[in-house]
């Protein structure tokens, strides 16, 4: 099974900060890395596919890269509305979440 | 406009049974693959299951162990989870979503709401 790491589990910004959480996977899974974003509760919503194409609709703020067993997502500047839990998804090998950021307000 | 409606949810004792559903609309149903992700209160996200477009393909987490089964029915748009021997540690709410790519597809674009579930004697 591969396992999927993020980190931090959790972390506290400030408006306008950039935030960076990273996640990695136990084996090589190349490309195969999605982000979601869950609101309190809200289903998830799809952010980034293939580990850096960015879904429809989704602010420009947003931004995925990594490729193999490192990943990151990147909030270019944080605003009120991304407080929420992420969490990213391999698919390389059946599927399998990480555990999940919540990021919060300083 | 794309819709998934989870249903079937409730509270049950350990062992027994229930089954699930997922109702879409708004989409070409029988082009994508359906995928349930479950989350324990409080917890993270954990994949349960996914059945192929056409139905003949379906895959299932680790921890499901034969306990649980999947059908869809493309001519009423629908997706059924059947959950059998049911834990407590199978208490969640269980999300369906929509997935984009091939057959069983890897990125799922559009969840329901979810259905909870809870297991209690």
């Amino acid at each position: 099974d591969i396992q999927m790491t993020q980190s931090p589990a959790s972390l506290s910004a400030s408006i306008g900060d950039r935030v960076i959480i990273t996640c990695q996977a136990s084996q090589d899974i190349k490309f195969y890395l999605n982000w979601y974003q869950q609101k309190p509760g809200k289903a998830p919503t799809l952010l980034i596919y293939d580990a850096s194409k960015l879904e429809a609709g989704v602010p420009s703020t947003f931004s995925g890269s990594g490729s193999g067993t490192h990943f990151t997502l990147t909030i270019a500047s944080l605003r009120p509305e991304d407080i929420a839990t992420y969490y990213c998804q391999q698919y390389e090998n059946l599927f399998t979440f990480g555990q999940g950021t919540t990021l919060d307000l300083k | 406009q794309l819709k998934l409606v989870e249903s079937g949810g409730g509270v049950v004792q350990p062992g027994t049974s229930l089954r699930l559903s997922c109702a879409a609309s708004g989409f070409s149903f029988g082009s994508f693959g359906i995928h349930w992700i479950r989350q324990a209160p409080g917890k993270g996200l954990e994949w349960v299951a996914v059945i192929s477009d056409d139905g003949k393909i379906q895959y299932y987490a680790d921890f499901v162990k034969g306990r649980f089964t999947l059908s869809r029915d493309n001519s009423k748009n629908t997706v059924h989870l059947q959950l059998a021997s049911l834990r407590g540690d199978d208490t969640a709410l269980y999300f369906c979503a929509k997935s984009r790519g091939y057959s069983y597809g890897s990125v799922f674009d559009h969840w329901g709401q979810g259905t909870l579930v809870i297991v209690s004697s």
